[in-house]
């Protein structure tokens, strides 16, 4: 099956600090979602990406969808103590079919 | 803003005992899923299900699990004959539609905490 490996496993930054993780596969795809998890929640979906190349925004947060199409990464600006959870980026063949999710990045944002 | 609901929140059984976790997906949407999350671990696809048939399914899916839509707004999620290494918690997740961008996104429940004894 396809590896997808996501780094960096935990994160621990101050407020207001700007957050980079990424996440690569050994095959090509043709979706890459980002999704966040709080304690005790279900994912909520933060950015989807559609086209290799890709740049989305979502407020403070960035997202690109690598030109290879096997990588995609997260940016966060300006964190704040709201941030903290767990970070998923999830892969999807065709869009709206399985999602295969990466192993996710804790983030721990210090006041 | 309609969000996928499930129930129950927690969910304690003996080993060999059968469970059924019940969801109660958005009320326009035509697909659905099941995942998983052992403690710690990363959400694991479980089976699709559309137009009243799995669609698609892991290998975690084995001959214990089945799922339902018994009418027009539950979809369930059996395991017939618990493990201990069934604990996890059970998300399920629908969408509107497949292969339509923008109508495609997968909303997730706040799952069931499963623990078997």
């Amino acid at each position: 099956g396809q590896q997808l490996n996501q780094s960096p496993q935990s994160m621990f930054i101050q407020e207001g600090e700007d957050v980079s993780m990424n996440c690569t596969s050994s095959s090509i795809f043709n979706t890459w979602l980002w999704y966040k998890q709080d304690p005790g929640e279900g994912p909520v979906l933060l950015i989807a990406l559609y086209k290799a190349g890709e740049l989305t925004s979502n407020g403070r947060l960035t997202a690109q969808f690598g030109i290879t199409r096997k990588d995609s990464f997260l940016n966060i600006s300006a964190s704040i103590p709201s941030d903290v959870g767990i970070y998923f980026c999830a892969l999807a063949e065709t869009s709206g079919s399985r999602l295969t999710f990466g192993e996710g990045t804790q983030l721990t944002v210090n006041p | 803003e309609p969000e996928v609901t499930q129930t129950p929140s927690h969910q304690v059984t003996q080993m060999g005992q059968e469970v059924i976790l019940r969801c109660v997906p958005i009320s326009n949407h035509l697909y659905f899923y099941w995942y998983r999350q052992i403690l710690g671990q990363k959400v694991e696809f479980l089976v699709s299900f559309y137009n009243n048939e799995i669609s698609e399914k892991s290998e975690i899916f084995d001959d214990q699990f089945s799922v339902e839509r018994p009418d027009g707004s539950n979809f369930t999620l059996k395991i017939r004959s618990t493990k201990l290494e069934d604990s996890a918690m059970y998300f399920c997740a629908s969408s509107e539609a497949r292969g339509v961008r923008g109508t495609d996104t997968q909303y997730f429940g706040p799952g069931t905490r499963l623990t078997v004894l």
